[in-house]
């Protein structure tokens, strides 16, 4: 059975300073998602990465995936208070492209 | 114009009542999803449908019936309620031909059964 596990499940920064949460999975895959939550809202897409190796950027955040490791980071840089959100990483499994088993989730939380 | 819709936002209701969720998506994807997240967030696919034919059901009880008339609807009904299905539901949709697995995310349904 797929697990995906998020370190830390909290995080509390300051503004400006950088950070990384960390999504370990116990299986093979090649397909990770990021998404963002705000509270009691939907869940966002961030990023998807597909191969190993893969790396990509969006503003503040950068993601990438080692799939030999199964290990999938979410490099914060240099936050702001927006950023506060839930993180979730997901991991999809076999060919059922839609069945994506999530991690716990990380509380971010940027004060000032 | 909202691309996964879901009502109602909010369902307060009785245990042992039947209710139902209704998701629609005007991505023009061909597969579609229930998650569910519990209380400590922790989310779950529950089902999921690819051009109104079941593929995915997880363990989930009988009471839980899942019902797509066309590609972009699908309903969700919910028989004997019990406390522990207060949860939050998501609908959730995806195109197969892309073959990235990236799903696209309703607003949720706050389920509180009392």
């Amino acid at each position: 059975e797929l697990k995906v596990e998020q370190n830390p499940l909290f995080l509390s920064m300051q503004e400006g300073k950088n950070y990384t949460i960390y999504c370990n999975y116990s299986t093979t895959s090649d397909r990770l998602y990021w998404y963002r939550q705000d509270p009691g809202k939907s869940l966002e897409s961030l990023f998807v990465l597909l191969s190993n190796g893969a790396v990509k950027q969006e503003g503040r955040l950068m993601a990438s995936l080692d799939t030999k490791a199964r290990l999938s980071t979410l490099h914060i840089t240099a936050a702001v208070h927006d950023l506060s959100a839930t993180y979730f990483c997901a991991v999809g499994s076999g060919t059922s492209y839609g069945k994506l088993t999530f991690g716990q989730g990380t509380i971010l939380t940027v004060h000032p | 114009d909202t691309a996964v819709s879901q009502t109602p936002k909010y369902l307060v209701t009785q245990m042992g009542n039947d209710k139902s969720i209704k998701c629609e998506q005007n991505l023009g994807h061909d597969t579609m999803y229930w998650y569910k997240q519990d209380s400590k967030k922790f989310l779950k696919i529950m089902f999921s449908y690819n051009n109104k034919e079941l593929i995915i059901n997880e363990t989930v009880p009988n009471r839980f019936s899942p019902k797509s008339p066309d590609k972009a609807h699908l309903n969700l009904h919910i028989n004997s309620l019990e406390l522990g299905d207060s949860a939050v539901y998501f609908c959730a949709s995806s195109q197969s031909e892309t073959n990235t697995g990236e799903l696209f995310f309703g607003e949720g349904s706050r389920l509180t059964v009392l």
